[in-house]
């Protein structure tokens, strides 16, 4: 596809369950990255994959939160042992990965999750 | 703590007229300013990006304005249309390429 498309669209879970939350990039796209949106919130960094190198995981909020990118594609983000506030919409966005400050990031739909 | 304000209420105005939504910053100098806009369900689309030592951009019928004195950032949109009606979110971007966002103001366009 020609946008970045994450998977699934929605997902509930009970209280200590882990999940997976999947994300394709914009083919050619170098850097990635995971955000959090709290409802009526902005959004929330959570990580940063570019190319090969080790990846920014500064924005995690904590051990639980985990995320991996596959063949500098495909990245999937784990949230174990999830809690109500884990409660939120995750979006992921690609970008060239210039470096330079009008790299522009291009998100996906993002993923709802509800936890019970 | 860097922080970034947007209003939180929303804006309702009469479609036609112009709609100026505001950005402001604090503790932070951002070498770029960038707006998004946001539908329901939806992620966040880019719009325009301006530069530090830029004080003004235009793109048709949007147009941004950058004021490093003040720490602030005014979004406009002239002969606004019922189709503007979304979220739009400011974010600031230091030399990294980090991009701290705003909460975002909703912007209601009456037909």
């Amino acid at each position: 596809g020609a946008g970045v498309s994450q998977s699934p669209s929605n997902k509930v879970t009970e209280k200590g369950k882990d999940v997976e939350l999947r994300c394709d990039p914009i083919s050619g796209h170098t850097a990635l990255y995971w955000y959090r949106q709290s409802l009526g919130q902005g959004l929330e960094f959570l990580i940063y994959f570019q190319g090969n190198s080790a990846p920014d995981k500064s924005g995690l909020p904590s051990d639980r939160f985990s995320a991996e990118r596959t063949g500098g594609s495909v990245s999937t983000l784990t949230i174990q042992r999830t809690q109500q506030e884990d409660s939120a919409v995750y979006l992921c966005a690609s970008s060239f990965g210039s470096g330079t400050g009008t790299d522009t990031q291009y998100f996906g739909p993002g993923t709802r999750l509800t936890v019970l | 703590s860097q922080k970034i304000e947007q209003n939180s209420e929303a804006l309702n105005i009469q479609e036609g007229k112009t709609a100026t939504l505001t950005c402001n910053y604090t503790n932070y100098s951002p070498a770029y300013l960038q707006w998004y806009r946001q539908d329901p369900g939806r992620g966040p689309v880019f719009l325009l990006l301006i530069r530090e030592n830029e004080k003004e951009k235009r793109k048709e019928r949007l147009k941004v304005t950058f004021d490093t004195t003040l720490k602030q950032s005014l979004f406009h949109i002239t002969a606004s249309q019922p189709a503007d009606s979304a979220t739009y979110l400011c974010a600031l971007r230091d030399s990294s390429y980090k991009l701290i966002f705003g909460s975002g103001t909703r912007l209601l366009v009456r037909p």
